[in-house]
């Protein structure tokens, strides 16, 4: 069963902490991404990655970044947590761009 | 600019009831569209992808149709069951400035009751 694997399904970090989210995909997708699901605001992208070592901003990509180490795993990062990034954080990959995605089970991410 | 409106956002059914979840988009100018499902604190799981050149995909009990000239698609439920509770998910797949682009709807959250 192909997966996609959130390494954590619940966090709590202190505001101004740097937090790793880690996702690891096993079906050599080529692409990537990373989003949080906030009640009200849907689904937004915040960074995605077609590539290994390549990355591209999404539409809300402030106060994150990302690595791509490795074709199967793809981190986020918050640089220096702050309250308004509580949320839902959901990774997904797809084989190509108009592929369908594979999601994560997500990470739930309290910021205190 | 691409988007994708669910209707209703809400909707509640007797358990063995056929029913259907409508999803609108925009731009007729899509390359895929798929369905998911996501139960609460949790990741989206996919049901169905249709791809732009199909009209319809089926899975068990679900069946999606897809007509772009109209910026429609829905999934059909058969014969509902407590266990289809979830909030169902459309996503188009669109070009924005060059780049693919998932575009998704707010979801429709349905509740079966027994």
């Amino acid at each position: 069963d192909v997966k996609v694997t959130q390494s954590s399904r619940y966090l709590v970090k202190r505001t101004g902490e740097k937090v790793f989210l880690e996702c690891v995909q096993d079906m050599d997708h080529e692409n990537m991404f990373w989003y949080r699901q906030d009640p009200g605001l849907g689904l937004r992208l915040i960074y995605f990655s077609y590539d290994v070592k390549m990355k591209e901003k999404g539409d809300i990509p402030e106060g994150y970044s990302v690595s791509r180490e490795k074709k199967e795993r793809f981190s986020l990062i918050l640089e220096s947590a702050s309250t308004n990034q509580t949320s839902m954080y959901l990774c997904a990959s797809s084989r190509t761009e108009i592929g369908g995605y594979t999601f994560g089970s997500g990470t739930r991410l309290t910021v205190v | 600019k691409q988007e994708v409106t669910q209707i209703p956002a809400a909707l509640s059914v007797p358990e063995g009831e056929n029913l259907v979840l409508n999803c609108s988009f925009t731009d007729s100018a899509i390359y895929n569209l798929q369905w998911f499902r996501q139960d609460p604190g949790k990741g989206l799981t996919s049901l169905l992808l249709i791809q732009s050149s199909q009209r319809e995909q089926t899975s068990g009990r679900l069946n999606a149709s897809l007509d772009k000239s109209s910026g429609r698609s829905t999934l059909y439920i058969a014969a509902s069951q407590p266990g289809d509770s979830a909030t169902y998910l459309c996503a188009v797949i669109s070009t924005t400035s060059g780049t693919y682009k998932y575009i998704f709807g707010t979801g429709t959250r349905l509740k079966v009751l027994a």
